[in-house]
């Protein structure tokens, strides 16, 4: 089955400066990666997802980039904010309707001000 | 737009003790899912389901976990007998052709 990959698994960054995380996926039948943010006690939410027609998409300060070949995908956040802090989940998905995800392990981030 | 609903929110129990967990979709989703979130993990698959029939439950440990949507709306998720190893938080979410949609889960501790 698919493996997902997370690192860093923690990630402290200043206010205002970059933050990037990578994960890695095994099956390359894999079209679909959705990218989730958790903040404490709270439930998982979609923040930006991507499919493998696709080589990068950006949402204000997010933006995911998809390598099919290296089978790998970064989530990028620029200008970071302390309420970026949270537990980020990266996913694949070999359907095209975002079902059977399986998840990377998680990376933290902490945005200090 | 109501979300997805899921109770209790926290389960204390003993291990060998039984429980169950349920989930309302959000109204129309079709395909609903069960999560299991171990702390500092995150989350696995369990089973989904496509209105009232299972597309993949192969991550579910059959001899104690036990999942059913008899009308393809509410689902319910039952552990019987619990072991200390099941303490985590079980998420539901559904879809309905895109973005899956997660429920607030239910913490268990199973002591």
């Amino acid at each position: 089955g698919e493996n997902v990959e997370q690192h860093p698994s923690t990630l402290s960054v200043q206010e205002g400066d970059s933050a990037v995380i990578k994960c890695t996926y095994s099956d390359s039948a894999s079209n679909y990666f959705p990218w989730y943010k958790q903040e404490l006690g709270k439930r998982p939410q979609l923040i930006i997802d991507i499919r493998s027609n696709v080589g990068e998409k950006k949402d204000q300060r997010i933006a995911v980039t998809l390598n099919k070949t290296a089978k790998h995908f970064s989530l990028h956040i620029t200008e970071t904010q302390p309420e970026d802090s949270a537990v980020y989940f990266c996913a694949a998905s070999t359907s095209n309707a975002g079902n059977m995800l399986t998840f990377g392990g998680g990376t933290r981030l902490m945005v200090k001000p | 737009e109501a979300g997805v609903a899921q109770s209790p929110r926290y389960k204390i129990i003993e291990k060998r003790q039984s429980v169950a967990f349920w989930c309302n979709p959000i109204s129309g989703h079709a395909t609903l899912y069960w999560y299991q979130q171990i702390l500092g993990q995150g989350p696995k698959l369990l089973i989904q389901f496509q209105n009232n029939g299972v597309v993949d439950d192969s991550q579910l440990p059959k001899d104690r976990f036990s999942a059913e949507r008899l009308k393809g709306v509410d689902s319910t998720l039952k552990i019987q007998p619990a072991k200390l190893e099941d303490s985590a938080v079980y998420l539901c979410a559904s879809s309905e052709g895109g973005e899956q949609f997660f429920g607030p889960g239910t913490r268990l501790t199973v002591l």
